[in-house]
Order: C-alpha cells, then structure tokens, then sequence
C-alpha cells in the first residue's frame, strides 16, 4: 500500500537549520508531486510547499520562501526539505503527503495519502 | 490568496444527529474544494474531494455540496468513531493551497 514516512525532526536552536526526509513506497514515486504540510501545536494546517514529479517545479508558502527549499531523489524514492534560518514560529509536525497529480504546473492539490509526521520544535 | 473560513469552530452533538460544517471562500473557487477528517495523534484523511466526491472506502453517512464560495460537509448520522476534526481545503488559483481553521467535532 501506498506509504510515507517522515524523518529528521528533532529540537533545533533559533537561526539554525534542520533536513527532513519523507521516505516513499508502495507507488510510483517519479510520477508524483509531492507536498509538505505542516501543523503547529494545537493549529491548524498550513500548506508549506509542493514539488513537481521530476523536480522541475517548486512552489513555496510566503512564510518559508527564500528559508526552506523541498527537493527529491527519484532513484531513492524520497523527498526533501531543507529548513534554515529557523524560527520559533515554524515549531510544527511536518507532514509530506501524495498528491494524485504531477505538478507539471500550478495545478493540483489533493492530498492523499500524509505520512504520520514528524515533530520540529525551534527553541533556545 | 484565498482565504477559507469555516464554522462552527467547534460542535457539540450526539450519536444519530446529522451535523452540519460549513467552509466559505473568499472568492469563487468553483468546486475546487476538499475535506479532510484528522483524529487526534493522527495525520488528516481525505473524506471528500471535488467538493462532492465520497473518496473510496469512506461512509456513505459522509457528504459535500456547494459549488462556487459556499459548501457544506455533513455528517447524516454521527457515530462515535466520527470524532475529530475535519477541514476544508480550496485547491483553485494555486499556489498557495490554503485550509479552513478547522471544526473539532466533539459527542454531547
């Protein structure tokens, strides 16, 4: 079945960077795009960023863009994103999640299946 | 960007009631509009998409309608297994894809 997990949370210091990963299975992961989603403590969600099937592509929320960059390595069917400059206003789990279009682009938006998540806190 | 506003915030209900969410837009997104229902501890699962679509697998009790900047998410008979909260999520004019502040579901 169709599968993600998430990895590389952990407790980060204000200004500092941090890499998850999202780890894919059981679908062809190149035909995708994918997306991160995030969820701070007790919030609701909030769309981080998508990247297209081949890479091409990238699209970022205002509140990461110019921080955080989502990239993917098709060969080892995962998917990035590269957090810097951290702040303590991106304390959230960090959710990838399928789309059921390739992001070829601007288009899409259905996610479906999320991983389980993986908790980033930003504290000093 | 468009922006997603959903009431209540929260409910109340008992077991057999039909509920009713609604989620408005700030502007015509068509039917370009998901619900997602996310019990606690868990990531979200996409119940409906289209703003009408019943995703495989999920109740039929499970319904959307509205087309435009007003849809509606209902639950016909609400079961204790149904708690939790659901969102909206509008995926026209992107990026960014934008969601509802969310409906916690609670049983009376």
């Amino acid at each position: 079945q169709v599968q993600l997990v998430e990895s590389g949370g952990g407790v980060v210091q204000p200004g500092r960077s941090l890499r998850l990963s999202c780890a894919a299975s059981g679908f062809t992961f190149s035909n995708y795009g994918i997306h991160w989603v995030r969820q701070a403590p007790g919030k609701g969600l909030e769309w981080v960023a998508v990247i297209s099937y081949d890479g091409s592509n990238k699209y970022y929320a205002d509140s990461v863009k110019g921080r955080f960059t989502i990239s993917r390595d098709n060969s080892k069917n995962t998917l990035y994103l590269q957090m810097n400059s951290l702040r303590a206003e991106d304390t959230a789990v960090y959710y990838c999640a399928k789309d059921v279009v390739r992001w070829a682009g601007p288009y899409g938006g259905w996610f479906d299946p999320w991983g389980q998540g993986t908790l980033v806190t930003v504290s000093s | 960007d468009i922006q997603m506003t959903q009431s209540p915030s929260s409910l109340s209900a008992s077991v057999g009631d039909r509920v009713t969410i609604t989620c408005q837009a700030s502007q015509d997104i068509r039917n370009c509009l998901n619900w997602y229902q996310q019990k606690p501890g868990k990531p979200p699962k996409l119940l409906i998409s289209d703003a009408s679509n019943l995703e495989t697998g999920v109740p039929s009790r499970f319904s959307g309608s509205g087309s435009g900047t007003d849809f509606t998410f209902t639950i016909s008979s609400l079961q204790p297994e149904d708690i939790a909260t659901y969102y909206c999520q509008q995926y026209d004019n992107v990026p960014p894809i934008t969601f509802g502040q969310g409906t916690r579901l609670e049983i009376k």
